[in-house]
């Protein structure tokens, strides 16, 4: 069974552009959630889409949104960059109900300059 | 605020010695309490989680274990190998709109084994 798959790897942008990353869950998982990771602020949680729905968010500015498509694909967006988006971005599937196991992908290492 | 805090940062132990990860939460609603392993390069991966009803759970050389009166909980690895060498990370969450996905995670500890 394949794994969550997350592209690209790496990514540099230069402040003020926007960047997309892409999540492919593992089949039959419906639940995408994104982290943050930084090594100062560690693993901060952005938001989880379920059934192209989302369903929690955290305390990230408007710059980052994210979306699910109906084959439970997702992406995250995040406009304007700033240096200090600078950080691992990964994604996590589930098959949606609470408790279930969450899956991390191996990340995208988004670097700003 | 940190609502999860984890020690020690760093963590050397002889092969065949027991780790010790401490962590401690703030918010009493909490209900879901993992612990995920990262090697360099990779993902997170869940190695074990307990829920508030339980004090201990074990699986294999990893063993939770649970306080919910001091809100604390720890990850205890025993017989402790080379291969267990990765960065460990405590988290914690509530059900919000049907899950329990957002989770907080703790600062991490960087695990040593050395052979």
């Amino acid at each position: 069974k394949a794994g969550v798959t997350q592209t690209p790897r790496y990514l540099i942008k230069t402040r003020g552009q926007q960047v997309t990353l892409s999540c492919s869950p593992i089949s039959g998982h419906r639940s995408v959630s994104w982290y943050q990771q930084t090594p100062g602020q560690g693993l901060q949680f952005l938001f989880e889409y379920f059934s192209e729905t989302q369903r929690n968010k955290g305390n990230f500015p408007g710059r980052f949104s994210g979306r699910q498509f109906s084959n439970s694909r997702s992406e995250m967006n995040v406009s304007t960059l700033e240096l200090g988006d600078s950080a691992l971005y990964l994604c996590a599937s589930s098959f949606g109900q609470s408790y279930n196991e969450q899956f991390f992908g191996p990340g995208t290492r988004l670097t700003v300059l | 605020q940190q609502q999860v805090k984890q020690s020690p940062q760093s963590l050397i132990v002889q092969k065949g010695g027991i780790s010790i990860i401490n962590c401690a939460y703030e918010n009493t609603a909490f209900d879901y309490f993992p612990w995920y392993q990262q090697f360099p390069g990779k993902g997170p991966a869940l190695l074990i989680a307990i829920r508030p009803d339980v004090s201990e759970k074990k699986e294999g050389r990893f063993t939770i274990s649970f306080n919910k009166s001091a809100k604390q909980f720890s990850l205890h690895i025993m017989d402790s190998q080379p291969g267990d060498s990765a960065t460990y990370f405590c988290a914690a969450s509530i059900i919000l709109g049907g899950s329990n996905y957002k989770l907080t995670f703790g600062k991490g500890t960087l695990l040593t084994v050395n052979p």
